[in-house]
Parts: C-alpha cells; structure tokens; sequence
C-alpha cells in the first residue's frame, strides 16, 4: 500500500513565526504536491515538485516556500505564518506515469 | 483555465441512491476523478473515468460523463451510512506531471 504521511495532524502556531510542514511517502513517487483545504473552496494547489531540488507554482504560492532534497520527502515552509493561513494542509504523491494522487491524512494548522 | 464546480452538501436517507453533480470549464481534460474524503481523513481516489468514455460502473458506484456538457456525475446506489463523507470530483489536463484540479467537494450527509 501508498503509504504518504505527515509531520503532524494538529499544529498551533502564533502570527510571525515560521513554520515546516512535513511530507513523506513510501512508493519512490516523482511527483509530490502540497495543497490547502478551506471550506467551500476546496483543494488548491500551493506547489508542486517533479523531482528532487525542482519546483513549481501552483495556484496560491504566496507566503509559502518548498523543499525537496530528498525524493520522498517534500517540505512546505511558512516563513512568516499569518491568521489567514490557518487551513488544513494536504500532502500527495504521484507516480512519474500514474495519474492517481495519494494523499496524506492532513495537518490542520491553526495561526494565532 | 480550469473551473471545476460542484454544489456543497448532499442529504439523502440510508437506502437511497445519491447522485452527487460535477461541472467543469476545460474540455481537454484526460481523466476525471472522484475522490473521497472521510472525517479526519485524507482524499482517497474512488474511481475514475476517461475522456473517452460516457460511462464507468464499479460495484455501487456508476460514473457518467457527458462531455458535451462538461457534466460529470457520481451515483451511489444503496447508499449506507459509511457512505457519509466529502466526495470531490477533479480533472486532469495534459502534460508532463498530470496537473489535477479539484472541486469543491460535496458533503454527503446519510441519515439513518
């Protein structure tokens, strides 16, 4: 099985402070994607990485920042966390020629 | 771009059949999605069916895709209460990586 898994499932961070959100999967996935989940918008896409050291915007990149050093781990950073950055955080991977994502349980992180 | 649109909530009866509705803008896509999200949970994908075809039946489940619309469906036959979750529908485009757009997600609530 996928196995794609998170740092934390609750984070509570206060306004300023930088943040690291962590991501690991099992299956040597090219692809990994880190998305925010907020009620009735559903998923959208922060950055995306098709391989080691490379990566991409997505549609809502500002205030965040990425890193992949490794291939099966993709770290998506908060340089300065801001209260309209509390949302739920969802990691995936993708196979290089799959088109299934598989996704991590969440980190609901919550800025004060 | 890609405009992916589905209403928020659904309340059917155990027993039921749901038919959760799905609209998208981008006619090019490849594959289309319908992924479920369990309380607590990350998306996990259901099924899926591709631009070519019109139809798609799993078990319970039965996919239909009206491309001329730009319409996609999601029934759920039998519905139990398990079934109980945020379904979101998605679309991939064409390229190096698969880009998925997803949903808003709809809330299927099942009451006993």
């Amino acid at each position: 099985d996928v196995k794609v898994t998170q740092s934390s499932r609750y984070l509570v961070k206060r306004t300023g402070e930088k943040v690291f959100l962590e991501c690991v999967q099992d299956m040597d996935h090219e692809n990994m994607f880190w998305y925010r989940q907020d009620p009735g918008l559903g998923l959208r896409l922060i950055y995306f990485s098709y391989d080691v050291k490379m990566k991409e915007k997505g549609d809502i990149p500002e205030g965040y920042s990425v890193s992949r050093e490794k291939k099966e781990r993709f770290s998506l950073i908060l340089e300065s966390a801001s209260t309209n950055q509390t949302s739920m955080y969802l990691c995936a991977s993708q196979g290089g020629n799959g088109n299934e994502q598989f996704f991590g349980p969440g980190t609901r992180l919550t800025v004060l | 771009g890609e405009d992916v649109e589905q209403s928020l909530f659904l309340s059917v009866r155990e027993g039921d059949s749901s038919v959760i509705n799905c609209t998208y803008t981008d006619s090019s896509s490849t594959y289309l999605y319908w992924y479920k999200q369990e309380p607590g949970a990350g998306l996990q994908l259901l099924t899926y069916i591709f631009s070519n075809m019109d139809m798609k039946q799993d078990q319970r489940l039965t996919v239909l895709l009206n491309k001329k619309d730009k319409h996609l469906s999601l029934r759920i036959a039998d519905t139990q209460t398990g079934d109980s979750a945020i379904y979101f529908c998605a679309e991939s485009m064409p390229g190096g990586y698969q880009k998925v757009t997803f949903g808003t997600g709809t809330k299927l609530q099942v009451i006993p």
